[in-house]
């Protein structure tokens, strides 16, 4: 298994632009989030899905759009980039909610300037 | 005055050294987990743990529900457990995880 991947690793974009920050997991596993990790910052959550078709907002979701089309895939939408979305990114799964263990993505580095 | 408070911010050892990394949160929870980052950036869940204490090879999870607090120990500590290590706590009811800032744990040979 290649438990879940992120891509892609790196990434500069310029402000105003767009990206899809990509997400997969084969672990058959229900529940997905999205991180944002802040330089001397905990780990915040930006959206949430607990099945196909299902997505919910986390702590720090203004700015960003998220899809769940399958079990698998959970797409990052940045619509219009800003210098305050420089962040590392993380995708993370587990089974059953975040009470249970998560798997975590090797995340993205992005840079907004 | 966030939720969760781990310390120290910074912690650096000889390697063999006792380790603990300790962590405080001010609500009540249902569980509460330990992730270990490394150095590379990856995060890797340690233990979840809702009472009492877990072992797993050299790490030691504890946790008191009554005073809110939760310590993490690794003992010999080796070079390659030089990481950040990340206390996180699930509010009751919430079903969504807070994330302490982090330790950052340097093992020096």
């Amino acid at each position: 298994n290649a438990g879940v991947t992120q891509t892609p690793k790196f990434r500069i974009l310029k402000i105003g632009q767009s990206m899809t920050l990509q997400c997969t997991q084969d672990m058959n596993h229900n529940y997905m989030y999205w991180y944002r990790q802040d330089p001397g910052m905990g780990l915040k959550l930006i959206y949430y899905s607990v099945g196909a078709g299902i997505t919910d907002k986390g702590e720090v979701p203004n700015g960003y759009n998220v899809s769940r089309s399958t079990t698998e895939d959970f797409p990052l939408r940045l619509e219009l980039a800003a210098p305050s979305q420089t962040s590392v990114y993380f995708c993370a799964s587990s089974n059953q909610g975040q009470i249970y263990e998560q798997y975590f993505g090797p995340g993205t580095r992005l840079t907004v300037t | 005055k966030n939720e969760v408070e781990q310390s120290p911010q910074n912690l650096t050892a000889q390697e063999g050294e006792f380790i603990t990394i300790n962590c405080s949160y001010s609500v009540g929870i249902s569980a509460l987990h330990w992730l270990q980052q490394h150095p590379g950036g990856g995060i890797v869940s340690l233990f979840m743990l809702s009472s009492g204490k877990k072992k797993h090879g050299r790490l030691i999870a504890t946790i008191n529900i009554q005073e809110k607090h939760s310590s993490l120990h690794i003992t010999a500590s080796h070079p390659r457990d030089s990481a950040v290590y990340i206390c996180a706590v699930i509010s009751q009811g919430a079903q969504k995880l807070v994330f302490g800032q982090g330790t950052r744990l340097t093992i020096n040979p």
